[in-house]
């Protein structure tokens, strides 16, 4: 299974100010996932991130406010851009691997950002 | 609108029984289903996954699925209070759309010494 990093942990930011979270995977992937879920509710996807290509983001979520970064097959990073309150989440990377049963796909720690 | 749905619980069940989750999905396509534990605080783990109709056990769990009635479930026997956590059924959309995963919102789960 893949193992994956996250930075920061988790942060406390200002609103209006913007913040880059770092998605660090220890085996080259194409594709790497961001979630993010709010307080009290489950995942929702952000957006899918492919080397080489632009992100392509789900509906509801445009790439002003989360710009993301793929440079190579092991990172990528997501940035909350202009912070609001209502972006206080845990935002989650995640990678899928294929092994002898199927797909499966794995998060990473999480980021947890607080916005005042 | 693709969706997911669980009973939001709380499940609550004693010590030593079988719990029993529940998760029902709107997109026939669905190719992969998964479900996930998350304890307050931490990131989602995976407990197991299923790709066809039918039942497969790992341990103590057992996922189930019936395509036909587009049901997938989670069975744990010998429910311990350290599985005491939010299960999140999630399925992967239809075959290329390539590791997308649409969640539920997860059935909180108590189990009582």
């Amino acid at each position: 299974s893949a193992v994956i990093s996250q930075k920061p942990s988790r942060d406390i930011c200002q609103r209006g100010t913007s913040l880059t979270i770092q998605c660090q995977v220890d085996s080259q992937v194409t594709m790497m996932f961001w979630y993010r879920q709010q307080p009290g509710q489950s995942l929702t996807l952000i957006a899918t991130a492919n080397q080489g290509s632009e992100a392509t983001y789900e509906s509801g979520f445009v790439i002003d406010k989360f710009p993301i970064s793929r440079p190579n097959l092991t990172f990528s990073t997501l940035t909350v851009s202009n912070m609001s309150p209502e972006d206080s989440s845990i935002y989650l990377c995640s990678t899928f691997s294929w092994g002898s049963d199927g797909e499966t796909q794995y998060f990473g720690p999480g980021t947890r950002l607080l916005v005042l | 609108q693709k969706e997911v749905e669980q009973n939001s619980g709380p499940l609550s069940v004693p010590e030593g029984a079988i719990a029993s989750l529940n998760c029902t999905y709107s997109d026939r396509g669905s190719q992969s289903f998964f479900w996930y534990r998350q304890y307050s605080g931490k990131s989602p783990e995976l407990i197991m996954f299923i790709y066809s109709n039918g039942d497969k056990e790992d341990g103590r769990f057992t996922a189930q699925l019936n395509k036909a009635s587009q049901y997938v479930s989670l069975l744990i026997r010998d429910s311990q209070p350290s599985d005491s956590a939010t299960y999140l059924c999630a399925v992967g959309s239809s075959y290329n759309q390539g590791g997308k995963l649409i969640f539920g919102q997860g059935t909180e789960l108590s189990v009582k010494p």
